[in-house]
């Protein structure tokens, strides 16, 4: 069966400290991979989008970027923080021609401060 | 542009009763709707996908409709339970493609 990992759970950071957030998927090959933010008081946005290895698209102009360097590996990153970078972070899973049906991991709070 | 309302934001019910959770999206151009769970601090699990060719979905104690013509989907929870607390999601894609757009859920606390 296929499972979904996202670490750490918890972070808090202070502003201007980078970021890198990690989700990896298992028991499957080629998943679509998704980063999504919740904020308070606002529904799930998509941040990125990949279809492969090195493959990234950006739904939202933000201070955040995304890299997969392996199959199933994704990462999610920020050079500097702001305070408007808080929320809860998800990764998600797909595969095939079934993209909407999303599979996703248990999240990462994170608080700047 | 898609937009998903989710009504009412918080719902608070005794144990034992049905209830209602309502969404209404502005494109009725679907492909399908889902209705997911989330607990506390936690991911998304799903619960119902609806694909625009259906009117409605069951597992177990929740059903979910969907009249796409008037762009409103409803999940039904019959006989609450306390397990059943937690914030429900509505979501729904234009096309076969990955574009998730979520409503803000509502929150549902069943008391026993």
């Amino acid at each position: 069966s296929q499972t979904i990992h996202q670490w750490p759970a918890t972070l808090v950071q202070p502003v201007g400290s980078p970021l890198s957030l990690e989700c990896t998927v298992e028991g499957t090959s080629n998943p679509n991979l998704y980063w999504y933010r919740q904020a308070a008081g606002r529904g799930l946005q998509l941040l990125f989008y990949s279809v492969g290895i090195g493959q990234i698209s950006s739904e939202v102009p933000q201070n955040l970027s995304a890299s997969r360097p392996q199959d199933r590996q994704f990462i999610l990153s920020s050079k500097k923080l702001l305070l408007s970078d808080s929320g809860f972070y998800l990764c998600a899973w797909s595969k095939g021609l079934a993209k909407n049906i999303q599979y996703f991991g248990a999240g990462t709070r994170l608080s700047v401060l | 542009k898609q937009e998903v309302t989710q009504i009412p934001a918080a719902l608070s019910v005794p144990e034992g009763e049905n209830l209602v959770l309502n969404c209404s999206f502005t494109d009725s151009a679907i492909y399908n709707l889902q209705w997911f769970r989330q607990d506390p601090g936690k991911g998304l699990t799903s619960l119902l996908l609806i694909q625009s060719s259906q009117r409605e979905q069951t597992s177990g104690r929740l059903n979910a409709s969907l009249d796409k013509s008037s762009g409103r989907s409803t999940l039904y929870i019959a006989a609450s339970q306390p397990g059943d607390s937690a914030t429900y999601l509505c979501a729904v894609t234009l096309g076969s493609n990955y574009k998730l757009t979520f409503g803000k859920g509502t929150l549902l606390t069943v008391n026993p």
